[in-house]
């Protein structure tokens, strides 16, 4: 099966760092995605992971463990606009590339 | 602005009618792909386009169809509306068939 799982909601203080799990247990994966979405708009796209490793990108970085089926979006120095939902999603890649998404985890930054 | 464009923004209908989405990718790109978000679900994966050519089909139902014209917009009809249709649709884009998505701003459709 292709599931993918992750909080529904997380809540941080504005400076601070979070980290959002994402586990799926599918095969056929052959990278994770991690979009930003804010309510009734378009997901943004932060980071795609193929190998296993951080990929770092300004305040946001990324980890994937492919043989744990584990990644995690870790956002540093939280901001109010920051509050939004994230999306993990796989690629998987049968000659095209189809996202399979995640319901998101909706994060709230307090001041 | 990730350069896909969407329209309407808005659709409220009633159940039973027929409707068309229309999405233009970003300049260049070939693929388009197509998005079902409903309240409180996650994206739910429609159908693919690459450069004309239906490429892959998720959940998407009989009542709804798409296309891509030789211009590479494409366009996703709902027919015989249901309740249950109510919904944000995306569409996205990306170069290939294996690269990032970069999605548009939705319609969102209202059926009553």
């Amino acid at each position: 099966g292709q599931n993918i799982d992750q909080p529904t909601e997380m809540t941080a203080t504005e400076g601070a760092i979070v980290q959002i799990n994402c586990t799926y247990q599918t095969s056929g994966f052959n990278g994770l995605f991690w979009y930003q979405q804010h309510a009734g708009e378009a997901p943004t796209f932060l980071s795609y992971n193929v190998l296993d490793g951080l990929e770092e990108k300004g305040r946001f970085s990324s980890f994937l463990s492919r043989s744990k089926g584990y990644s995690y979006l870790l956002l540093k120095e939280l901001q109010m606009k920051d509050s939004a939902s994230y999306l993990c999603a796989g690629g998987l890649n049968t000659g095209f590339q189809k996202l399979v998404f995640g319901t998101g985890t909706r994060l709230l930054v307090s001041p | 602005d990730s350069g896909v464009t969407q329209t309407p923004k808005h659709l409220i209908t009633a159940t039973g009618q027929r409707v068309t989405l229309r999405c233009s990718p970003r300049s260049g790109d070939l693929s388009v792909y197509w998005y079902q978000q409903s309240l409180d679900q996650g994206l739910q994966f429609l159908i693919q386009y690459y450069n004309g050519e239906e490429r892959a089909k998720g959940n998407i139902l009989e009542r709804f169809s798409a296309q891509q014209f030789p211009d590479l917009h494409s366009e996703l009809n709902l027919s015989s509306l249901e309740l249950g249709d109510s919904a944000l649709y995306f569409c996205a884009s990306s170069a290939g068939t294996a690269n990032e998505q970069y999605f548009g701003p939705g319609t969102r459709l209202t059926v009553t």
